[in-house]
């Protein structure tokens, strides 16, 4: 079982919907959880950051993490052509590894 | 120049050969990792470095991998005999925080690597 799950999509919305993107994990340890963004071609670029559970939101995109059930989202609202992009999670506790998702890749069509 | 450079950009090599991947971080950062990342899959954690010193290197995936970075700047990801399996984009990040921090991570473009 891999140590992170995330459906790879590929999502498709129009512009102007509100995106729903997910990950599942199973260590229980992980503590630290992130949100990268990565166009094609590109390094991945970190979009969002949470410490152990709750909400954080920043402009259009909202993180959750719930840890009792092991999963964490990203919302993005009021989606942009400029959004589309493969969105890949992370997470991990302390020390130097964190563990990646598989990425979803999704289009947002004007 | 601003983020993390890392050339060459592409790189094809026959099945046996040996290549050395650089990576420029920011000027400053502390940290540095390599991670490879095989298509359609999200990066996997290679080796980390805190000023010169490899503090843990258990991503590699064999002894042909080698990793340097002898003046706590720039390092150079090696592989030697290159096997298809290798094939992969090799990702560089660098961090101004020392371990532990790894939310601060700025990547670079990656350098594509086909094995032929």
């Amino acid at each position: 079982q891999k140590e992170v799950e995330q459906d790879p999509g590929p999502l498709s919305v129009p512009e102007g919907a509100i995106v729903s993107l997910n990950c599942t994990y199973s260590n229980s340890a992980f503590q630290y959880f992130m949100w990268y963004r990565q166009y094609s071609r590109k390094g991945p670029e970190l979009l969002m950051y949470t410490y152990s559970s709750g909400n954080k939101e920043d402009g259009r995109f909202t993180a959750q993490v719930d840890k009792s059930s092991k999963y964490i989202s990203l919302f993005i609202r009021d989606s942009q052509p400029s959004d589309s992009a493969t969105y890949l999670c992370a997470m991990g506790n302390t020390g130097n590894q964190f563990y990646f998702g598989t990425g979803t890749s999704l289009t947002v069509i004007p | 120049g601003a983020g993390v450079s890392q050339s060459p950009r592409y790189k094809v090599a026959k099945r046996g050969q040996d290549v050395a991947l650089r990576c420029d971080p920011i000027s400053g950062h502390v940290s540095l990792f390599w991670y490879q990342q095989a298509l359609g899959q999200g990066p996997e954690f290679l080796t980390y470095f805190q000023n010169e010193a490899q503090l843990d290197k258990s991503g590699l995936p064999s002894d042909r991998f080698f990793a340097e970075r002898p003046e706590g700047s720039v390092s150079t990801l090696k592989i030697q005999r290159t096997q298809q399996e290798d094939s992969a984009v090799y990702l560089c990040a660098s961090s101004r925080r020392p371990s532990g921090a790894y939310y601060e991570q700025y990547f670079g473009p990656g350098t594509r690597l086909t094995v032929t």
